[in-house]
């Protein structure tokens, strides 16, 4: 089971923090990811990070404003994400990926979190 | 970056088969995965690395991987098939998971 939670609305320039917390699996065995969709729209990669936490990756458009980390004590992952601007509102989902980063279908995914930005 | 092209849309009657492409530079070289997304619902990967079926995934989801096009063929199409299909792969070169742009299926 994936449980998001942290979603809001939130300013123009501000900041949230998403929580995704795990069950079911061995959660330091997968890594794992963020994938958003406006409303209306397609999915877009957000960012992953490895099984170790020790690599990670990020689209683009969040680039130098989100961070993704993990935590094996809590069995969660994070997505830090600042600078917020009205193109991020869309629906964050949480999703497990394969042993080995970004080379295996995202097999298990959350319900997703909703992230209003607006004024 | 990479781009993955898909049709908007595909309709097909129910008992027929639906066809989706996902065309890309030499995608053949690259692993596709696809997903179905029901109204309102989170995704489901119902193929992974071009043909393999997860476990609870119907026979009648298949899908192969050449060229310039994979394409996810959905036989025996049932009403429950109705969903958005995206296809997906990993580009090396940007380190990116990257989506198609997503077909609407439309059971008739």
């Amino acid at each position: 089971q994936l449980v998001e939670s942290g979603g809001g609305l939130v300013q123009p320039g501000g900041s949230l923090r998403l929580s995704c917390a795990a069950s079911g699996f061995t959660f330091n065995t997968y890594a794992m990811t963020w994938v958003r969709q406006a409303p209306g729209r397609g999915l877009e990669w957000v960012s992953a990070v490895s099984s170790s936490g020790g690599t990670r990756y990020y689209a683009d458009s969040v680039k130098g404003r989100f961070t993704i980390s993990r935590d094996s004590s809590r069995n969660t992952v994070y997505l830090q994400m600042n600078s917020l601007r009205a193109e991020d509102t869309a629906i964050y989902y949480c999703a497990k990926e394969g042993e080995i980063i970004a080379m295996a279908g995202i097999d298990f995914w959350g319900q997703g979190t909703l992230v209003t930005v607006s004024s | 970056s990479y781009v993955l092209t898909q049709p908007p849309s595909v309709s097909v009657a129910p008992g027929k088969t639906a066809i989706i492409s996902c065309g890309g530079d030499n995608i053949g070289i690259k692993t596709v995965h696809w997903y179905q997304q029901r109204p309102g619902q989170a995704p489901v990967l119902v193929i992974f690395d071009d043909s393999d079926r997860p476990s609870g995934i119907p026979g009648r989801f298949s899908g192969s991987n050449s060229g310039n096009t994979a394409t996810l063929t959905i036989s025996r199409v049932e009403a429950g098939d109705e969903a958005d299909y995206y296809c997906q792969v990993w580009d090396r070169n940007s380190a990116h998971r990257v989506f198609g742009t997503g077909t609407k299926v439309t059971v008739l």
